[in-house]
């Protein structure tokens, strides 16, 4: 079964690094998306990209974040000047469409970042 | 923004119990899914269910559009069946908004 995949698994980096998280979405789906889970809260949303541009995005996607697509494979968010709280998970997920039925979003097994 | 209320916050089983988990949610919605975080910190896909009922193994979950819930149901629940569930919704855009979780112990 095809699945999204992330790497690394665990970065850890010190504050002020860039940071680079990379994804592979399912290769027919259309839409990707950023999540990010801070250690013990809920799933937040980051941002989500359509057609080689950012469809949509929280207030945490401040101008330190920036996603890319860099090729036809791979999804990626990029943190200019990392801090600390900026350590947690980060989840990236694909889905095929917008609307039912085919909107699902499958998750990838997750970024572990943490800033010291 | 569309809000997601999931109960109880902490639940607590003896292995082979059964039990619901509440998602209620506070408008319409076009995605609903109900996902297992394991010990990893992974989410796991257990149910893409904007409405309807679905069951998979000892796992079923219904959705109630028009009263804005959904329930979760674990039959005869296991050690590995513990865990965060979370209940993440959609409405209308891409975003999906997810609830603060149930967190599950199953106790042998």
């Amino acid at each position: 079964e095809p699945e999204v995949t992330q790497t690394p698994s665990h970065q850890v980096t010190q504050m002020g690094q860039e940071v680079i998280l990379r994804c592979v979405p399912i290769s027919n789906h259309l839409y990707f998306y950023w999540y990010r889970q801070i250690l013990g809260q809920k799933v937040e949303f980051l941002v989500s990209f359509y057609n080689n541009e950012i469809s949509e995005k929280s207030e945490i996607f401040d101008d330190q974040f920036s996603v890319e697509r860099p090729d036809g494979s791979n999804f990626t968010l990029k943190i200019r000047s990392t801090k600390l709280e900026d350590s947690a998970m980060y989840f990236c997920a694909s889905s095929e469409a917008l609307g039912e039925p085919n909107n699902e979003q499958y998750f990838g097994p997750g970024t572990r970042l943490t800033v010291t | 923004g569309i809000q997601v209320e999931q109960s109880p916050p902490d639940l607590i089983l003896q292995e082979g119990a059964n039990s619901t988990l509440r998602c209620n949610f506070s408008d319409s919605v076009n995605n609903l899914q109900w996902f297992h975080q394991n010990p990893w910190g992974q989410l796991i896909n257990l149910f893409y269910i904007p409405s309807g009922t679905k069951q998979n193994g000892r796992l079923s979950a219904t959705t109630v559009a028009t009263e804005r819930y959904s329930l979760l149901y674990i039959s005869s629940s296991q050690t590995t069946d513990s865990g965060v569930y979370f209940c993440a919704v959609g409405s209308g855009y891409s975003t999906l908004t997810f609830g603060k979780g149930t967190m599950l112990l199953v106790s042998p």
